[in-house]
């Protein structure tokens, strides 16, 4: 298996601007997580699925921002209407998700540039 | 809630020395305990878990971790260090029934020559 497929890599975008970050969750993994990685606030989880369906998305800072599954090896996390203080890294990462304790597996992120 | 905790930004250590990366954890029930890795411009990799059974758990890239119940720690060591070694270091704990995973703030680890 590749590992966790995040595309773009980086990306630079206007204010105002719609932003698409995608991920390829690896084969028979059932959990999806989306972190944001800044110097300021480190990494935050933003959001958390299992079996397609958000179990926690508390970490979502509001609502300009949007993460969807719509199957299980993709999801993507949209920016709408994007801002400078988006601008991070922004890593997905998958597990199995079995109910217990297992380790997650990163993609390489995606760098977002908010100008 | 689950925590954990990294008291330090940043270890410097010389290389073929040993090195200890810290962490302690606050947790309801068992806890279930991991260490990853970031190279510059990468994700975080894998390196060791903590789950149940021996208190010294062994990780990749030589390195291993040692759960201490009653000190509520599990430091990150390397018994010699390589300058390659050189990262951001992560804790992590597991949210209870999930994997949902709660990381600490990072320990940069520098590894001089």
């Amino acid at each position: 298996d590749a590992g966790v497929i995040q595309s773009p890599r980086h990306e630079v975008t206007e204010m105002g601007q719609e932003v698409t970050l995608r991920c390829k969750l690896i084969s028979g993994h059932n959990s999806l997580f989306w972190y944001r990685q800044t110097m300021m606030r480190g990494l935050e989880l933003l959001i958390y699925f299992n079996n397609n369906v958000p179990i926690d998305d508390s970490g979502m800072p509001e609502d300009r921002f949007s993460a969807k599954m719509p199957n299980a090896s993709f999801s993507t996390l949209k920016i709408q209407p994007s801002e400078p203080r988006d601008s991070a890294v922004y890593f997905c990462a998958s597990s199995l998700g079995t109910g217990g304790p297992t380790e997650a597996f990163f993609g390489q992120g995606t760098r977002l540039t908010v100008v | 809630a689950q925590s954990v905790a990294q008291p330090e930004d940043q270890v410097n250590v010389a290389e073929g020395n040993p090195l200890t990366v810290k962490c302690t954890y606050s947790v309801s029930g068992n806890p279930y305990l991991f260490w990853y890795v970031q190279y510059p411009n990468r994700g975080l990799q894998f390196l060791l878990k903590y789950i149940t059974g021996d208190n010294l758990v062994k990780g990749s890239y030589g390195f291993e971790a040692e759960f201490n119940k009653s000190q509520t720690s599990f430091h990150l060591k390397k018994p010699s260090a390589l300058v390659s070694d050189s990262a951001l270091y992560f804790c992590a704990v597991s949210e209870l029934n999930t994997d949902k995973l709660i990381f600490g703030t990072g320990t940069r680890l520098q590894v001089f020559p």
